[in-house]
């Protein structure tokens, strides 16, 4: 079946570091890809999203790139700041209708400045 | 406030009791969804509601589990005879379209269950 596969964390940083989080992924078809981050305290919220290959997903200066090539859709971001400290998950879509995301195991991210 | 509500937001239970958790979702939201985050498994797909169409059930754990969804709005997920292992957060999500066209999931802040 589909899955997720995302580096273990957690990951720590000092403030201005760059971030690179590691996703593959297994699909028959052809998923849409997404990151989602949890900040503390708070509810998953979308981060970013593609939904074919070669797409870029960018937000909060955050991007990944959907590689076919290498199922891989790995988040990067050149400088990081103490208010990323999150959890971030990737998940994938197989855009059947009817299913649900599925998602990665989360990694946790901690930015100290 | 706008956005999914859920209740309670922590739950403390004895093994072998029966508890529910209830979710709001997002008004005019068709899609509901039921996750489970326990720690280092990430998150776990339950169940998935969609309009008027039978849920997909296929990620409930067991037959101790089970969610309904009245009127198309508010859902309840009933765990019955509690074990440890349902210590988890359980997180609800709805959504404005079907997630194949890529729609955006809307989460709760989650449900966090312990048993004793």
């Amino acid at each position: 079946g589909d899955s997720v596969t995302q580096m273990e964390g957690p990951v720590t940083l000092s403030e201005e570091a760059c971030l690179t989080i590691n996703c593959t992924y297994t699909a028959t078809g052809y998923p849409s890809l997404f990151w989602y981050v949890q900040y503390p305290g708070e509810g998953l919220q979308l981060l970013l999203k593609a939904t074919k290959a070669d797409d870029k997903g960018s937000n909060k200066g955050f991007e990944a790139t959907y590689r076919k090539e290498t199922t891989s859709f790995h988040l990067e971001k050149g400088s990081v700041q103490v208010s990323d400290s999150a959890v971030y998950f990737c998940a994938l879509s197989d855009n059947q209708a009817g299913t649900a995301l599925i998602f990665g195991k989360g990694t946790t991210l901690s930015v100290s400045s | 406030g706008a956005g999914v509500s859920q209740s309670p937001s922590n739950k403390v239970t004895e093994k072998g009791k029966d508890v529910e958790l209830r979710c709001d979702p997002i008004s005019g939201h068709t899609a509901l969804y039921w996750y489970r985050q326990s720690l280092g498994q990430g998150l776990e797909f339950l169940i998935y509601f969609q309009g008027n169409s039978a849920p997909d059930k296929s990620g409930l754990p067991s037959d101790r589990f089970s969610a309904e969804r009245t009127g198309g709005s508010v859902s309840t997920l009933t765990i019955q005879r509690t074990q440890q292992e349902d210590s988890a957060v359980y997180l609800c999500a709805s959504s404005f379209e079907i997630i194949w066209s890529a729609g955006e999931l809307f989460f709760g802040e989650g449900s966090r269950l312990t048993v004793l």
